[in-house]
Parts: structure tokens; sequence; C-alpha cells
């Protein structure tokens, strides 16, 4: 059974604080992972992706993998009240042509960014 | 207008009843995906298809039906069987090699009166 683990919080930072999000995975096998932004009541947004170990930046968001730990986190810069939702964590640990594109989610951590 | 559409936001239903949610794409994907997720909770796989014609159990099938007769939707029926069927329910569609990103529809909120 494919596992991905996520505290559920919430996790409080106050505004302009760097949130630290973080996802365990059992599958060593797992090549591709993907963070989801969840606000209430609407459906997950795919806000980053990562392949490879090491750091991958896109604007406020950095995401960290480390393949040996099994770990990936989400790292979110000068934290804004409008990044105040629940954040999902997803494995693929299927790649390539012909492959099954399933995902494992965890379930998911909410954050809270205080004014 | 484009990509991943849900119908309808929001269904309620009687004990005993069948419903049908809709889901219908524009993005040429072969991929699709229905996902349930209860409150304070992940998502989990109901059933998926890869390709027209064929389609493959989730996690979570027992209680629910799908068909894949073309490639732009792939409805979900949720029968009677399905003991606890209030949940939000999510389509969605993979982006396909090498990444395989997945995006989702806005959801369909089922509510069992």
């Amino acid at each position: 059974q494919k596992e991905v683990e996520q505290n559920s919080g919430p996790l409080s930072v106050p505004e302009g604080a760097i949130a630290s999000l973080n996802c365990t995975y059992s599958d060593r096998g797992s090549q591709s992972f993907f963070w989801y932004r969840q606000y209430s009541g609407k459906s997950p947004e795919l806000i980053m992706s990562i392949y490879s170990n090491g750091d991958k930046e896109d604007g406020r968001f950095t995401a960290q993998l480390n393949k040996a730990s099994q770990y990936v986190s989400l790292l979110i810069r000068d934290s804004q009240p409008s990044d105040s939702a629940t954040y999902l964590c997803a494995v693929n640990s299927e790649a390539g042509y012909n492959a099954g594109n399933m995902l494992t989610f965890g379930g998911g951590t909410r954050l809270m960014v205080k004014p | 207008d484009g990509g991943i559409t849900q119908s309808p936001k929001y269904l309620f239903r009687k004990e005993g009843q069948n419903v049908t949610l809709s889901c219908e794409q524009n993005l040429n994907h072969d991929a699709m995906y229905w996902y349930r997720q209860d409150p304070g909770q992940g998502l989990r796989l109901i059933y998926y298809s890869q390709i027209v014609n064929d389609f493959q159990k989730g996690d979570i099938a027992e209680g629910y039906s799908v068909s894949r007769e073309k490639k732009e939707s792939f409805p979900l029926t949720v029968t009677s069987a399905q003991k606890n069927p209030t949940a939000f329910y999510l389509c969605a569609i993979a982006a396909g090699v090498p990444y395989n990103e997945q995006f989702f529809g806005p959801g369909t909120r089922l509510t069992v009166l």
C-alpha cells in the first residue's frame, strides 16, 4: 500500500513569515511529486511539480525533494493571508509512456496565515 | 471557454436513488479520473480511464459506475448501493507523459437527504 503522509495542522504563521509544509512517502520508486492548493469549498489547484532531487523555485514557492529520505516539502516565502488554504501533497510512482498516471494523495495540511 | 467542466455544482439525492455526475473536457487528453473527498480528508480514487471504452476501478469503486463512450466525457453514476455517498466529487485529467500532472474540474458536492 503506497502511503503519503502530511501533518493535518493547522499550521499557523504570521503574515510575512515563511511557511514550511512537509510530506513523506512510502514508495521508494516514486518518480513525480506535486503540491496542490485547495481553498475551502473549491477544487485542488496544481501549484508546484518536482521530479529531481533538490530545490525548485517558482515565485514565492519553493519545492524541495529528497528521494533518499523520501521527503518532499513546500516553502512559502512572505506568506499572505490569501495563502490560507489546505495544501495537498501527491506522489506518482509510475513514469513514462503507458504509465498508470496514478497519484496517491496525502490528507493535506491546513495553513492559516494571520495578518 | 475551455478546460474541465463538471455539473451540477450541487446535487441533492434521496436515499435509494441513482444519480449521475457529469465530467466533460475539451483538452484532448486521454486519461480521466474520478475522486471522492470527504471533509478534512485527502482524495480517494474511485475510477479512472486511460482511453475510450476502457476504465479501471480505483480504491473505492464499490457503489459507483462509469462509462467512457467519448474521449471528452467520463460520467460517474452514484448508485443506491453506495452506503455513504455524501461527499465532494472531483473529476481530473492527466496531462500525459512524462510527468502526468493532474488537473481538476470544479467539483460536484453531493448530499443525500
